[in-house]
């Protein structure tokens, strides 16, 4: 296993369209989590799973996000009616139980939304 | 919310310079982290520590927890041209065992050779 991959590396894509990204988490890590980086800021927390469920979800998370995990293993997030303001990198990561020290990231999402 | 106010916010030095940087706040953490980050990539992990007063090495990195649990920093000795980058301290709350970290807006770090 080569670390936290996400799919795609780059979106661009229309106001109003919805997108949806993908993050496959280390094989053996039980928490996957997903973050949000704006230029010049650091990556804020959006949500996390612990297997399959979505135990903590941020406010920034409107009602146009929404993530899922099925079986406990990849991840998707879907952004419904995307607005320019969704412009950042989305990051994924994932870690076993409370291993922060196996806390990994994946290389991210860059969404431009035009 | 929680903010971690990370300190300076970018430097530009000469190869060879040691190169500190670091966070606070008014909230305590239970772990710190620091980050390194490449344009384009996700933040790469360089140290964490987990206990008040922790110091930690990583080759040429340091890196301490600070006893108030509100504040680290991280040291560069013999800075190199690989070493630029952003570099990010990130930390978990005290009562938070959920993994959720918490970001410094990053030290944007310049090494002129």
């Amino acid at each position: 296993d080569t670390g936290v991959s996400q799919d795609p590396r780059h979106k661009i894509t229309k106001r109003g369209q919805n997108v949806t990204f993908r993050c496959d988490p280390i094989s053996e890590h039980n928490r996957l989590y997903w973050y949000r980086q704006t230029l010049g800021q650091g990556p804020e927390f959006l949500t996390y799973f612990q297997n399959e469920a979505q135990l903590e979800k941020s406010r920034l998370l409107s009602d146009r996000f929404s993530a899922e995990r099925p079986k406990g293993s990849f991840s998707t997030l879907e952004i419904q009616r995307t607005e320019q303001g969704d412009s950042a990198m989305y990051l994924c990561a994932s870690s076993l139980g409370t291993e922060i020290n196996g806390y990994t990231f994946g290389s991210g999402t860059r969404l431009t939304v035009v | 919310g929680q903010q971690l106010n990370q300190s300076p916010q970018s430097m530009f030095i000469q190869e060879g310079e040691d190169v500190s940087m670091n966070c606070t706040s008014s909230s305590i953490f239970n772990t710190w982290l620091w980050y390194k980050q490449d344009p384009g990539e996700g933040p790469v992990l360089l140290i964490a520590l987990y206990k008040a007063g922790e110091l930690t090495s990583n080759g040429r990195l340091t890196a301490q927890f600070g006893i108030t649990r509100k504040d680290s920093f991280l040291n560069i000795s013999a800075s190199i041209p690989s070493d630029v980058g952003i570099y990010f301290c990130a930390g978990q709350l005290l009562r938070s065992n959920t993994g959720k970290l918490i970001f410094g807006q990053g030290t944007t770090l310049q090494v002129k050779p």
